[in-house]
């Protein structure tokens, strides 16, 4: 997990509020991804980059945005925070070729919205 | 589109018995499959993966999983199950571009 790290781990805010989420990898790869986690549901897809200039929609793209700032950092956004996205938050990232499949995650950002 | 289904919310197993945890797919072509685990508090872990060649594969901490082509299944197993294998378990598959499409996940309780 120390290769890719998340901040802030946690983090409590109000309705309406803009929220960015960091997500940094020391590993060298082109590959980045943030999802969320809701118990029963899985992880779910926000976003995904295959390299700094390709941003693309996941499954729920909806009321987020990302920033690809670099090949080591990719950022997600939430424009005007609303309770329904309270969730667990996690960036991962990938390696290209035969490796591609293994992704290596961060730890998490808890975030509420209240 | 690709997907995995897993079909047990919870799966109990005393320590030292055989463990399962069930993965059915559904894919058009080759499925590449995979198994995660999340610990308490922490991001997912890679176990294993199915690419092609053996339909057993072997992976870490003593898991390996089975591929049967002809049940769609890539179910989970380790022989003798131990208390720190607790955890949440995700079945995952490769979609057409290069995503990754989990389950919604298996929560494994060990009891001692």
């Amino acid at each position: 997990d120390a290769d890719v790290t998340q901040t802030p781990r946690n983090r409590i805010t109000k309705t309406g509020k803009r929220i960015m989420l960091e997500c940094s990898q020391t590993k060298g790869h082109d590959r980045m991804y943030w999802y969320r986690q809701d118990p029963g549901l899985g992880l779910r897809l926000i976003y995904y980059s295959f390299d700094v200039k390709d941003i693309n929609k996941g499954e729920i793209s909806d009321g987020y945005s990302v920033s690809r700032q670099a090949q080591a950092k990719f950022s997600l956004s939430l424009e005007s925070a609303i309770p329904n996205q309270t969730a667990l938050y996690f960036c991962a990232t990938s390696d290209i070729g035969w490796s591609t499949d293994t992704q290596y995650f961060g730890p998490g950002t808890r975030l509420t919205v209240l | 589109a690709q997907s995995v289904a897993q079909p047990e919310d919870q799966v109990n197993v005393a320590e030292g018995n055989p463990l399962t945890v069930k993965c059915t797919y559904s894919v058009s072509g080759n499925p590449y499959l995979f198994w995660y685990v999340q610990y308490p508090n922490r991001g997912l872990q890679f176990l294993l993966k199915y690419i092609t060649g053996d339909n057993l594969v072997k992976g870490s901490y003593g898991f390996e999983a089975e591929f049967n082509k002809s049940q769609t299944s890539f179910h989970l197993k380790k022989p003798s199950a131990l208390v720190s294998d607790s955890a949440l378990y995700f079945c995952a598959v490769r979609d057409r571009d290069d995503k990754i499409i989990f389950g919604k996940g298996t929560r494994l309780h060990i009891l001692p």
